[in-house]
């Protein structure tokens, strides 16, 4: 069935380092894929997305390119803040059962020191 | 204000109880959601209603009892609850579902339920 796997954390990184957080996915078609962020105590929002193959989306920073060889939608950052701690969820939207819904992965929790 | 509101933010309830989960969206969105988290676990897409009707209902127990009287309003009728449905609900909502939407569901911030 389709499906998103991500990298089990906490992921704990110093101030400035570099990031990465693992996606990949099981689908059926070409799915479109998406990051959401859920900073402590709110809701889920969207970071950024990316609707087709070598796609890259990009926002605040964090960057994720759509790789269909390797069904991968990898997290980047650069250098990372203590702002950026937050839960990191990966998702995409399939279409099953003539419906089309969003399908999330279980989340990576990252925690960034000063 | 938040797009997207729910109340109660934090509910304990025994197995006995009736108890409800309030959802409004002030975002003039058509599509509501509801979605169950739980710890190490994806997201659970429970319900989706488009513009009030039930688009979704993703084998959810029938303890679990949803209600969306317009689309700015959702209501989840809890009732008979178990141990293992303690978990933070989040409702959404979208303009439109997905792929008309491009995918961007606006979240609530959850209400966190715990049964006893």
């Amino acid at each position: 069935g389709n499906s998103v796997t991500q990298m089990e954390g906490p992921v704990t990184l110093s101030e400035e380092a570099f990031l990465t957080i693992n996606c990949t996915y099981t689908a059926t078609g070409y799915p479109s894929l998406f990051w959401y962020v859920q900073y402590p105590g709110e809701g889920l929002q969207l970071l950024l997305k990316a609707t087709k193959a070598d796609d890259k989306g990009s926002n605040k920073g964090f960057e994720a390119t759509y790789r269909k060889e390797t069904t991968s939608f990898h997290l980047e950052k650069g250098s990372v803040q203590v702002s950026d701690s937050a839960v990191y969820f990966c998702a995409l939207i399939t279409f099953s059962g003539g419906y089309n819904k969003l399908i999330f992965g279980a989340g990576t929790r990252l925690a960034v020191h000063p | 204000e938040t797009g997207v509101t729910q109340t109660p933010r934090h509910l304990v309830m025994g197995m006995t109880n009736k108890k409800s989960l309030k959802c409004e969206q002030h975002l003039g969105h058509n599509a509501m959601y509801w979605y169950k988290q739980s710890a190490k676990k994806p997201l659970e897409l429970m319900f989706v209603y488009n513009f009030k009707e039930q688009t979704e209902n993703n084998s959810v127990p029938s303890r679990f009892s949803p209600e969306c009287p317009n689309s700015s309003h959702l209501f989840l009728h809890l009732h008979t609850l178990q141990p293992e449905d303690s978990a933070l609900y989040l409702c959404a909502s979208s303009q439109g579902l997905p792929p008309d939407n491009t995918g961007e569901l606006f979240f609530g911030e959850g209400s966190r339920l715990t049964v006893l």
